[in-house]
């Protein structure tokens, strides 16, 4: 079936540098798409999110892109903190509603 | 306003067992998605309620059920556990349907 998949499992970065985490999606009729952050013991955390009639969306440090020509979706990180160590998850929808997660990448802020 | 909330927190089980787990959505929100988060398999969804009424549902057995009651609240049920089903269940709320979803804190479900 269609799935949704991060192109790195881990991603190790240095404190105050910016982070690039990707995402690929193979559902071509998907029209929403949320990123979320996970840390130990919690359950997933919103962050930001875009609808298919946006190719970017700006946040409080973090910027989502989206490219719908090649199904490619990524979430930047401005300036890395240690609290930004987690793991992160792409979900894609389309009209059925159901988030579709990919196996999220562990990103690692070094001091 | 207060965030999702699931009860149990966590809970053991043995096999054979039933077990039932509530959430709570976020005040005003009409949107219940329970999904089952293990190592192996990653999130998986189980089913949506809107409305009291299950929209969908995901390539689970039938010992997995669940409901929506008319202030929103959901339960969901596991009848005859296996040991494959211990995970992490999250339930996420939304205001509507499509709408940006919220996560509770989950309950860890360990069967022996």
């Amino acid at each position: 079936g269609e799935s949704v998949g991060l192109h790195l499992p881990t991603l190790s970065v240095q404190e105050g540098d910016n982070s690039i985490i990707n995402c690929a999606y193979s559902n071509s009729a998907s029209d929403y798409f949320i990123w979320y952050k996970q840390e130990s013991g919690k359950g997933p955390q919103f962050i930001i999110d875009i609808r298919s009639n946006m190719d970017k969306r700006q946040g409080q440090r973090v910027t989502v892109l989206l490219n719908k020509t090649v199904k490619h979706l990524s979430l930047q990180i401005a300036a890395t903190q240690p609290g930004d160590s987690a793991v992160y998850f792409c979900a894609e929808t389309s009209n059925d509603y159901k988030l579709s997660f990919g196996a999220g990448t562990t990103v690692t802020v070094r001091a | 306003k207060a965030g999702v909330t699931q009860t149990p927190r966590y809970l053991i089980k043995t096999r054979g067992q039933q077990v039932t787990l509530s959430c709570s959505p976020i005040s005003g929100h009409r949107s219940v998605s329970w999904y089952q988060q293990t190592p192996g398999q990653g999130l998986q969804f189980l089913f949506e309620y809107f409305s009291e009424t299950q929209r969908n549902k995901g390539n689970f057995p039938g010992r997995f059920s669940g409901r929506q009651f008319s202030n929103s609240r959901s339960e969901m049920n596991v009848s005859t556990l296996e040991l494959g089903d211990s995970a992490l269940y999250l339930c996420a709320s939304s205001l509507d349907p499509g709408q940006k979803a919220f996560f509770g804190q989950g309950t860890r479900l360990t069967v022996v």
